[in-house]
């Protein structure tokens, strides 16, 4: 069974500091990971999303994540945080087989502050 | 490209009514979508999966005859919510899957759901 598990379910950082969201993730098949963004009374938005090609992936609004496979992680990281980056987080893996359904972790959520 | 939109937006709805929730692939044909519900502070549940042409495959423990899914074209999908409860007052998502780029989902903006 495959699962992901995101570490800290509120995470605050000031404007311009970095930004680090943590998932580890739990697959017996090479994973697809995915991380989403969620604003206030609205649908997901991808982010960026790991396929077995490059480890280190890069996506949109400057964030960028890294699998390891050795420590079974995709953290979500950027380097200097945006006002605008305030909004709610999730963590996903593919299901392999079937209709690939996506499993999303608990979510965490990122204050910005001045 | 890869637009899903979800009507409506948002409903009220008295407690014992029906709602219809509509999902839209808008520039590509989606021969699945899935159906999502999220309570608030929490993250998304899967309630089921819907196929073209055939029945939904529903999620363990969701009521199949309470939440009625038709997926009667490669463009639309439909979770109608059978007698409504205040306690199926939610946020409802869905998303849908290309048929050709095969993996990945897009997802709609979500339909606020409030029985009252």
């Amino acid at each position: 069974a495959q699962s992901v598990t995101q570490l800290g379910s509120h995470v605050s950082v000031s404007e311009g500091a970095l930004v680090l969201l943590r998932c580890n993730y739990s697959s017996s098949v090479p994973p697809y990971l995915f991380w989403y963004v969620q604003y206030p009374n609205q649908g997901l938005q991808l982010l960026l999303k790991y396929t077995s090609a490059a480890t280190l992936v890069k996506g949109i609004n400057g964030f960028e994540a890294e699998f390891k496979k050795s420590e079974t992680s995709f953290h979500l990281t950027k380097p200097s945080a945006h006002m605008s980056d305030a909004a709610e987080y999730f963590c996903a893996v593919r299901m392999s087989g079937g209709y690939n359904k996506l499993i999303f972790g608990a979510g965490t959520r990122l204050a910005v502050h001045p | 490209g890869a637009v899903v939109s979800q009507h409506p937006s948002w409903v009220i709805c008295k407690s014992g009514t029906s709602v219809k929730i509509e999902c839209r692939s808008l520039d590509f044909q989606a021969t699945t979508m899935f159906w999502y519900r999220q309570f608030p502070k929490q993250s998304l549940m899967l309630m089921a999966t819907s196929n073209e042409g055939s029945k939904a495959t529903y999620e363990q423990g969701v009521e199949k005859d309470k939440f009625l899914i038709n997926h009667a074209s490669l463009t639309l999908s439909t979770l109608t919510v059978t007698s409504a409860h205040p306690e199926d007052s939610s946020f409802y998502i869905c998303s849908a899957r290309d048929t050709h780029t095969g993996y990945e989902q897009y997802f709609g903006p979500g339909t606020r759901l409030t029985v009252t």
